[in-house]
């Protein structure tokens, strides 16, 4: 059974690197059939794709979000991770790592989320 | 962007209700399109994928219809563990699209 966990601080500062990471058990990152990515979601309100990468290939980012944000793999650890530069209060949100099929295919596969709050 | 328009916002509805929210995308995206559920507190869970095909697991009285830019989900006999919120993503092009969501309250 596919499992994903976030984890990463609460509470960010202003200005500040938000930094989450999303550990995969039950399954391999490797897997040739699946992207793995991040998706967020302000409290209140609706869903926002982050980005996705297949394990060996280039991530995609939305663009709405590319010039601040990365995600990588770290395949020895079953891993992948999220960094967002230069955040503001409009980066409060949950944030869930997600398995995906495909580059924009359906979410089969979601984490439990974790919330990210930028203050000071 | 592809932008994805759900309604209604909120759906008053009880237990045994057939119920229906639609989802409409800005442009053709033929029958890529997807229906998740989420309980508060908890991460959405996939219902339809590619418009009609019902994920595993999910009861039958979910169901997903529509091609090109107009969408419908369906719940039969609404049941009390079927008040949430439901969204509509469309999978047809980057970066991947979610409409804002349908409430459905008793």
């Amino acid at each position: 059974q596919l499992q994903l966990q976030e984890s990463g601080p609460g509470l960010v500062k202003p200005s500040e690197t938000l930094s989450l990471t999303c550990t995969v058990t039950g399954g391999s990152i490797s897997s040739r059939s699946y992207y793995w990515g991040w998706i967020r979601q302000p409290p209140g309100k609706g869903l926002e794709w982050i980005g996705s990468m297949y394990y060996s290939g280039s991530p995609y980012y939305n663009p709405s979000l590319k010039s601040r944000v990365t995600i990588y793999v770290d395949t020895s650890k079953n891993q992948f991770s999220l960094k967002v530069t230069s955040v503001t209060a409009a980066d409060t949100a949950v944030y869930y790592c997600a398995r995906h099929p495909g580059i924009a295919a359906a979410v089969t596969d979601w984490g439990q989320g974790t919330l990210a709050t930028v203050s000071s | 962007d592809i932008q994805m328009t759900q309604s209604p916002s909120s759906l008053p509805a009880s237990v045994g209700d057939r119920v229906t929210i639609t989802c409409r995308a800005s442009q053709y995206i033929s029958s890529y399109l997807n229906w998740y559920q989420q309980k508060p507190g908890k991460a959405p869970k996939l219902l339809i994928y590619a418009a009609s095909s019902l994920q595993s697991g999910v009861p039958s009285r979910f169901s997903g219809s529509g091609s090109g830019t107009d969408f419908t989900l369906t719940i039969s006999n609404l049941q009390p563990e079927d008040f949430a919120n439901y969204y509509c993503q469309q999978s047809y092009s980057t970066p991947p699209t979610f409409g804002q969501g349908t409430k459905v309250e008793i």
